[in-house]
């Protein structure tokens, strides 16, 4: 993997149904791993960074994990609700040539919760 | 006030025309960053400060686009003679020195649409 891929693109979901979505990311000189929440309208809002293999975060009904041998995390909403569709966004950070500051994003997943 | 903020959030402009873009970064952020997000992708590094300092510019796409953070708070990204390519939202983002577990804090972007 040499970006950051995210899966699916888009998903609907029923009020009250749990989801999962999936970043995939270089594994080669792995540095932090983050996911971001973006509302139409508003400033991505940050939710996790990950930096250890087999982290697991957890913010309210919103919880990831890290697997950073194979390059991938999952992030989950148990219970969806409206306020939740929005874009999800990763970005990984490579420690690689001195920028590490740098964020790769993928495209994000596109989450609308129906009422 | 308490997060970054971006100036104008819309801006139309006439191919061939200069624009500039302005970000206010969270008071004290020494690190400040932009992003470019076309229709369809995840967003993209521009370039990175560290207060006044320049340190990464490899993500400009073209020596159309400059950026100065000349006293090492406010931000102006300047793109001259725009293209059509152009169009696409503008993010900025700030944070405190950089770390693993540093989080970046976006603004809510300006859409550039070149006509």
């Amino acid at each position: 993997i040499l970006n950051v891929e995210q899966s699916p693109q888009s998903l609907h979901v029923q009020e009250g149904d749990s989801t999962n979505f999936t970043c995939s990311f270089p594994s080669s000189n792995f540095y932090a791993l983050h996911w971001y929440r973006w509302e139409t309208a508003k400033s991505p809002e940050a939710l996790f960074v990950m930096t250890l293999n087999g982290d697991e975060k957890k913010k309210g009904r919103i919880s990831a994990t890290l697997n950073t041998k194979e390059g991938y995390s999952y992030l989950y909403i148990k219970g969806s609700q409206p306020e939740d569709s929005a874009t999800y966004l990763c970005a990984s950070r490579l420690n690689s040539g001195g920028s590490n500051y740098k964020l790769t994003f993928g495209k994000g997943t596109l989450l609308t919760v129906n009422p | 006030g308490a997060g970054v903020s971006q100036s104008p959030r819309y801006k139309v402009a006439k191919r061939g025309q200069d624009v500039a873009l302005r970000c206010d970064p969270i008071s004290g952020h020494v690190s400040l960053f932009w992003y470019q997000q076309a229709l369809g992708q995840g967003p993209e590094f521009l370039t990175y400060f560290q207060n006044e300092a320049q340190l990464d510019k490899s993500g400009l796409p073209s020596d159309r686009f400059f950026a100065e953070r000349p006293e090492g708070s406010v931000s102006t990204l300047k793109i001259q003679r725009t293209q059509q390519e152009d169009s696409a939202v503008y993010l900025c983002a700030s944070s405190l020195v950089q770390g693993v577990r540093t989080e970046a804090f976006f603004g809510q972007g300006t859409r550039l649409t070149v006509v």
